[in-house]
């Protein structure tokens, strides 16, 4: 099975309106870190946030934010307010801990975002 | 604060030569990981070094070996290129003294096309 997931090969969204990136994983380690990354056409991936799978609080870095459900096994990155140079390929992956060795990052697929004026 | 730098930007190579890609870390960071990314995919783990020493490898043949200098920057090179290892080459550093929550931050990446 795949450990991470991203459903949404393209998303469109309007400048100023907010969207959601889907990302689900698979994990049997208690322990886990969930990361979400963008690389815009230059190639070089920009670290957006972090959520650890003990924290009790969905993360939060300016305009991104995580929609963290554990039971569910997702971690949706939330972009409010889209920007025209929020246009780029955005990648969730996971770190797993103890069980996994502490395993270095897994990327999913990734979803191409564009927005449009 | 100098985040992740990687040489060459784009390298042409034909089939069966050698190429060596050179990464230095963020300032401050001693652990360097690389991936490899093919066309339309999402990066793949080769490997990581710490302490000038492959700490994790992933699913890549000996062809790809690493270097660390006791400076941390880190070297990947690849033996008898097939048309197959044509990617986006990108390093990543973090602090990683012991397996942590720590960010690893990437570089601009390499860009080898093998004809």
């Amino acid at each position: 099975a795949q450990k991470i997931t991203q459903t949404q090969p393209g998303m469109f969204v309007q400048e100023k309106e907010a969207v959601t990136l889907d990302c689900t994983y698979d994990t049997s380690d208690p322990s886990y870190g969930l990361f979400w990354y963008k690389q815009p056409s230059s190639g070089e991936m920009i670290f957006l946030i972090y959520q650890g799978s003990y924290d009790q609080q969905n993360a939060t870095e300016g305009r991104y934010s995580l929609n963290f459900q554990k039971a569910r096994k997702s971690a949706n990155l939330v972009i409010s307010a889209s920007q025209l140079g929020d246009s780029a390929m955005y990648f969730c992956a996971m770190r797993e801990g103890p069980l996994s060795g502490y395993s270095t990052l897994t990327f999913g697929k990734g979803t191409m975002l564009l927005v449009s004026p | 604060d100098a985040g992740v730098t990687q040489s060459p930007t784009h390298l042409i190579k034909t089939r069966g030569q050698q190429v060596t890609l050179r990464c230095s870390p963020k300032s401050g960071h001693d652990t360097v990981s690389w991936y490899q990314q093919a066309l339309g995919q999402g990066p793949q783990f080769i490997f990581q070094y710490y302490e000038e020493e492959e700490r994790q490898r992933g699913n890549f043949p000996d062809r790809f070996s690493g270097h660390q200098f006791p400076n941390y920057s880190s070297e990947l090179n690849v033996n008898a290129l097939l048309l197959g290892d044509s990617a986006l080459y990108l390093c990543a550093s973090s602090l990683g003294g012991e397996p942590s929550t720590d960010t690893q931050y990437f570089g601009p990446g390499t860009r080898l096309t093998v004809l």
